[in-house]
Formats: structure tokens, sequence, C-alpha cells
């Protein structure tokens, strides 16, 4: 099956730093990506979408200058949270959807822990 | 707006033993439900999917069927194999677009 790379797979940084997280479809091409986090015993949510070529459509109460969206081509979409802080701590995890959308791979998620 | 509900876990059970993961949902129209299954280490995995009312989704052993009139699409399995210890999430997704809307996940932890 498809498969989406995401790293790192953890990252631990200070507050105030920014850090970023790649989203990669290995073979096929993502035309859409979903960005999402969870906390913990919490639902998967889902924070924006992004499509190739376009700026992200965030859920309501995503700050998007906070979480910045780069899809920059078919294969590739970054997430940068900037200036993090302690509340941003959470899992993020991304997925894809190829042409016609009818399926969706998702990345192995990414904790991030923000002292 | 839509959600998604399912039993809280860590569920724990001894090889061999019979799972149900209760899931229940809200949303208007008809939505296709899915369970994704998430491996330690790796990224969700489609596990089943069911598109319609009385639909049965099923795969490797695990089985849901599309219940409208109770909005609930329960896993279950009848004899589980510590490979199953993962974690499960209940989504669904509407007609239209690939938002999906997840419940909490339930952790499964299948002793031998």
């Amino acid at each position: 099956g498809a498969v989406v790379s995401q790293h790192p797979s953890w990252v631990i940084c200070k507050s105030g730093t920014s850090v970023k997280i790649e989203c990669r479809s290995l073979d096929f091409q993502a035309t859409t990506m979903f960005w999402y986090r969870q906390f913990p015993k919490q639902s998967l949510m889902l924070m924006a979408t992004s499509n190739e070529g376009s700026k992200a459509t965030y859920e309501q109460g995503v700050e998007k200058d906070k979480f910045l969206i780069n899809h920059a081509s078919l294969t590739l979409s970054t997430l940068t949270v900037t200036s993090a802080h302690p509340e941003d701590s959470s899992f993020y995890i991304c997925s894809a959807a190829g042409q016609g959308g009818e399926k969706l791979f998702f990345g192995s998620g990414t904790q991030l822990s923000v002292l | 707006g839509d959600s998604v509900t399912q039993m809280e876990g860590p569920v724990t059970l001894s090889e061999e033993a019979f799972l149900t993961i209760n899931c229940t949902y809200t949303a208007t129209g008809y939505p296709s439900l899915f369970w994704y299954v998430q491996y330690p280490g790796e990224g969700l995995q489609l596990l089943l999917k069911a598109t319609k009312a009385d639909d049965k989704g099923s795969n490797k052993g695990f089985e849901a069927t599309y219940r409208k009139e109770t909005t609930s699409f329960h896993l279950e399995k009848g004899s589980v194999q510590v490979s199953d210890s993962a974690v499960y999430f209940c989504a669904l997704i509407k007609a239209a677009g690939n938002k999906l809307t997840f419940g909490g996940g339930t952790r499964v932890l299948v002793k031998p």
C-alpha cells in the first residue's frame, strides 16, 4: 500500500523555538494533505487541510500564524509550530490523499514535547 | 457538528478472547464509517469500512456493521492474538470531501 513518511517521530524543544514536521508521500502524488493533533486520551482533531500550491484551510480555533503549513509539492507538506510553548505539546499526525481522494494514508505521527 | 464516541481503554484481554470496541456517532446525512488501527511505531492504517446502512466491513478477522438505527459501528473480533495489540480509532467521513472525524481511540492490549 501507499506509504506516508512523517519526520521526526518525536522532538523535544525549548519554549520559544520553532519546530518543523515533514510529511512525505513516498509512492504517490498527494493532492491533499491533512494535519491532525491529539491530546492524551482525546480524539484526533483536524487542524488544517492543505492542497498543493495553495494556502491551507484551517479549522476553527486553530491559529494559522502559529501553525504554518506549506504544501509546496505533490509529495511534501510541512507543519511548523512557531514559538512553541508547553501547551503545544501534543501528538501531531498527517495524512495524505491521492487524486480522487478515495483513500487516505497516514504518517506515523510526531510526538512534540515543549519544555 | 459531527462526532464519534468510542469506549475508553485500555482494554486488556487474553489471547483468543472475544473483543468488542463500541463506537457510536452523531452526524447529519449518511456518513461512511471506518475503523483505523495504529500499531506501535506506525501510522494509522485502514482496517475496515462501511459506506451505507447495514453494510458489514470485515478484515483480518475483524467485523463491524453499520447500524443507522442505533448510530453505531461496533468493532468485533472473535479470537484476538497478541499481534492485535494496537490503538483502534473509529471515524466517519461525510459524503463530500475527505475530512475524517475521529473517536478518541481505544488501546487494546492482548496478553499471551
